[in-house]
């Protein structure tokens, strides 16, 4: 079955330290996509990544940082300096055409210890 | 800038019934598209609509049908016969051209959908 998937579905972070959030896809999507959700509110772009090797800041990129070394997988670290970091993550994937829908992974729950 | 605005922060309707969730959207672009998705209580976001800006006609897919007001800059959801499935939150998404990426949304905050039986 083709699709997104996102690991671990909770996750839980010290003080001080950096976390991975891992998102592969196997829908040959081009592009990939980070948001960030918090309760009762829509989805933040936190990076997004429309080829290998090229990744680009969304609105709340601080705090973060991304890597695209395959076109599967577009892992998202969550730094030490993202002081606020208890969230609902999203991976979504999409081909990169006008009109096409980006695909979601079940996401990922990060809270602080 | 662009903006996607959802008024509606929660609605109720009776299964069987159909419901209409409001979407209105800014943009000074000429080519864009409009996008619903809903998310249950589990999280993922599931894709149900498109529609393009230069679409004469109003999106439909099964149950769903998109009420598209150009000159209103409006893009309502309708469920038609609401299914106690249906209740989750309800997303409407705009592509930004402007953002350099073909396919980067902006979402609005959502609208808590309940179907009661």
């Amino acid at each position: 079955d083709g699709g997104i998937t996102q690991s671990p579905k909770y996750l839980f972070r010290k003080e001080g330290q950096n976390v991975t959030l891992s998102c592969e896809q196997n829908l040959n999507h081009d592009a990939m996509y980070w948001y960030r959700q918090d309760p009762g509110q829509g989805l933040r772009l936190i990076y997004y990544s429309q080829i290998v090797n090229d990744f680009q800041k969304g609105d709340i990129a601080e705090g973060y940082s991304v890597s695209r070394e395959k076109k599967e997988s577009f892992p998202l670290t969550v730094t030490s300096a993202q002081k606020n970091p208890t969230a609902f993550y999203l991976c979504a994937s999409s081909q990169d055409r006008e009109g096409q829908p980006q695909h979601f992974g079940d996401g990922t729950r990060l809270s602080i210890l | 800038a662009q903006k996607i605005t959802q008024t509606q922060p929660g609605m109720f309707v009776q299964e069987k019934e159909a419901v209409t969730l409001d979407c209105t959207y800014d943009t000074s672009d000429q080519s864009y598209g409009l996008f619903w998705y809903k998310q249950p209580s589990s999280g993922e976001m599931i894709f149900l609509i498109y529609q393009g800006s230069y679409d004469e006609q109003n999106a439909t897919e099964g149950r769903y049908s998109l009420n598209f007001q150009k000159a209103r800059k409006s893009a309502n959801l309708v469920i038609s016969a609401s299914q106690l499935g249906d209740s989750a939150m309800y997303f409407c998404a705009m592509r930004d051209f402007y953002g350099g990426a073909t396919n980067k949304l902006i979402f609005g905050t959502g609208t808590l959908l309940a179907v009661q039986p």
